[in-house]
C-alpha cells in the first residue's frame, strides 16, 4: 500500500498570501494518478486537481498542482476567504487507492 | 445535473449490519465506476472498495474483505454498500464517489453528500 504523507499538518496564513502544500508518496506515483481535494466542515470532498496538474471543472486558476514521483505540491497563489479548509492528496494508480492524512489551512 | 444522492443517517448496534444506498442521476449510470470511502470523526479518508455499475465486478480493500458487499441495481441507477458485523470503530461518514474515468481508476469527480453511521450499544 502506498502511504501519502502530507505536510505541514496545519498551515496558518492570511488572505492574499500564497499557500504551498506538500504530498510525498512512500513509493513513486505516476503523475497522472495523483489528485487533490478540498474539504470544508460538514461537506464532502471536492476534486480540485487530477493528473497532478489538471484543474477539475470550475476550479479557479489560483489553484495549481505540480510534481512527480515522490514529491507533489498544491499551490494556492492568492488565498481567498473561502479557501480555508482541509486539503487531501490521493493516489489512484494502484489498489488500494490511498489518501494523505490532510493539511488544514487556517486563517492566521 | 450530475449527482449522487445517498440514504439517510443510521444508528446501529454492535454486531448488526448497515446498508447505504447511493442513487446516481444526470449521466449514464453504467459507464462510470463507483467507489466507497469513509471518514471517521475528525479523521482522514479511507477507501473501502469499488464497483462497476456496468458489470458485476467489485474490488474491496483488504481491511474490509468478508465484511463489505457492494451491489448495484441498474433499473434504479443505485449502488449499495453493506457492512456487516459492525463495531464502534465503524462509526463514520460513508461516501460514494464517482470515478471520473471510464476505464477503471481515476480521480473522484462527483461525491455523494455522505451518510453518517453511528454504531453504539
Amino acid at each position: 500500500e502506498i502511504v501519502l504523507t502530507q505536510s505541514p499538518g496545519t498551515l496558518s496564513l492570511s488572505p492574499g498570501e500564497r499557500a504551498t502544500l506538500s504530498c510525498r508518496p512512500s513509493q513513486s506515483v505516476t503523475s497522472r494518478y495523483l489528485a487533490w481535494y478540498q474539504q470544508k466542515p460538514g461537506q464532502a470532498p471536492r476534486l480540485l486537481i487530477y493528473g497532478a496538474s489538471s484543474r477539475a471543472t470550475g476550479i479557479p486558476d489560483r489553484f495549481s498542482g505540480s510534481g512527480s514521483g515522490t514529491d507533489f505540491t498544491l499551490t494556492i497563489s492568492r488565498l481567498e476567504p473561502e479557501d480555508f479548509a482541509v486539503y487531501f492528496c490521493h493516489q489512484y494508480g494502484n489498489l488500494p487507492v490511498t489518501f494523505g492524512q490532510g493539511t488544514k489551512l487556517e486563517i492566521k | 445535473q450530475v449527482q449522487l444522492v445517498q440514504s439517510g443517517a443510521e444508528v446501529k448496534k454492535p454486531g448488526a449490519s448497515v446498508k447505504v444506498s447511493c442513487k446516481a442521476s444526470g449521466y449514464t449510470f453504467t459507464s462510470y465506476y463507483i467507489h466507497w470511502v469513509r471518514q471517521a470523526p475528525g479523521q482522514g479518508l479511507e477507501w473501502m472498495g469499488i464497483i462497476n455499475p456496468g458489470g458485476v465486478s467489485t474490488s474491496y480493500a483488504q481491511k474490509f474483505q468478508g465484511r463489505v458487499t457492494m451491489t448495484r441495481a441498474t433499473s434504479t441507477t443505485t449502488v449499495y454498500m453493506e457492512l456487516s458485523s459492525l463495531r464502534s470503530e465503524d462509526t463514520a461518514v460513508y461516501y460514494c464517489a464517482r470515478d471520473r474515468g471510464q476505464t477503471y481508476l481515476d480521480a473522484f469527480d462527483i461525491w455523494g453528500q455522505g451518510t453518517k453511521v453511528t454504531v453504539s450499544s
